[in-house]
């Protein structure tokens, strides 16, 4: 079965650092791109970037760019999302995606709640 | 403010059958095909539609997409209470040079 694992829910205080992770599993990992995207708590659905794990060929959303780093360990078949210094705007619902083709994106993980707050 | 206009809610009754749009621009609906997921409360959000008009093995054909110019629109025939959730279209937009989504639409199963 075609799976993505995310790693569980985080508390973080603002300024703290984080590396939430997403795994594939039942696909070659390397044949498609993983997607990031965020659901701040009463909104929508906002894409943030995406990743191939193949090359580690990255593409951010221009409202993300420099905000986070999402990076791959194609040897582990994970992806991952980033925060050098959190802010309590982060505090969100992340989910990862495998994307079949172009921008669908078809499987999709549990999410993973980041909450920051001092 | 989302790129792609959604409207916030829609309702229907059971066994009805209930339509929401998609608008949006050149760049992106007028230019590139539409997707569509689904997203029930405390679950992952899941592909109901892509390119435009296309099933998933899986999805039920109750469930139906269509495009044209620089609006979509998802309609749901045979309404039923499981299909109480948000509606997200999404699309790639060729000057933000991203994927943007629309707000949402909370469909209702009255």
């Amino acid at each position: 079965e075609v799976q993505v694992e995310q790693s569980g829910a985080e508390v973080k205080k603002p300024g703290e650092s984080l590396k939430i992770s997403c795994k594939g599993s039942g696909y070659t990992f390397t044949n498609y791109w993983i997607g990031w995207v965020r659901q701040v708590p009463g909104r929508g659905l906002e894409y943030m970037g995406i990743i191939n794990p193949g090359d580690s060929d990255t593409r951010y959303s221009p409202s993300f760019q420099g905000q986070v780093t999402i990076s791959v360990d194609k040897s582990i078949s994970t992806a991952y999302l980033q925060w050098s210094s959190l802010k309590a705007s982060d505090t969100a619902m992340y989910y990862c995606a495998r994307i079949l083709v172009a921008t669908v994106m078809d499987v999709w993980g549990q999410g993973t709640t980041v909450t920051v707050s001092s | 403010q989302s790129v792609l206009t959604q409207p916030p809610s829609a309702s229907g009754t059971p066994g009805q059958r209930v339509t929401m749009s998609c608008s949006g621009g050149s760049s992106n609906i007028g230019a590139n095909t539409v997707n569509w997921y689904q997203h029930l409360t405390g679950t992952a959000p899941k592909l109901l539609i892509y390119t435009n008009n296309q099933r998933p093995s899986g999805v039920p054909d109750r469930f139906s997409g269509s495009k044209s110019g620089t609006s979509a629109s998802l309609a749901i025939s045979g309404l039923q209470s499981e299909d109480e959730a948000d509606y997200y279209c999404a699309a790639w937009d060729d000057s933000l040079n991203s994927v943007v989504f629309g707000g949402g639409t909370k469909l209702t199963v009255l």
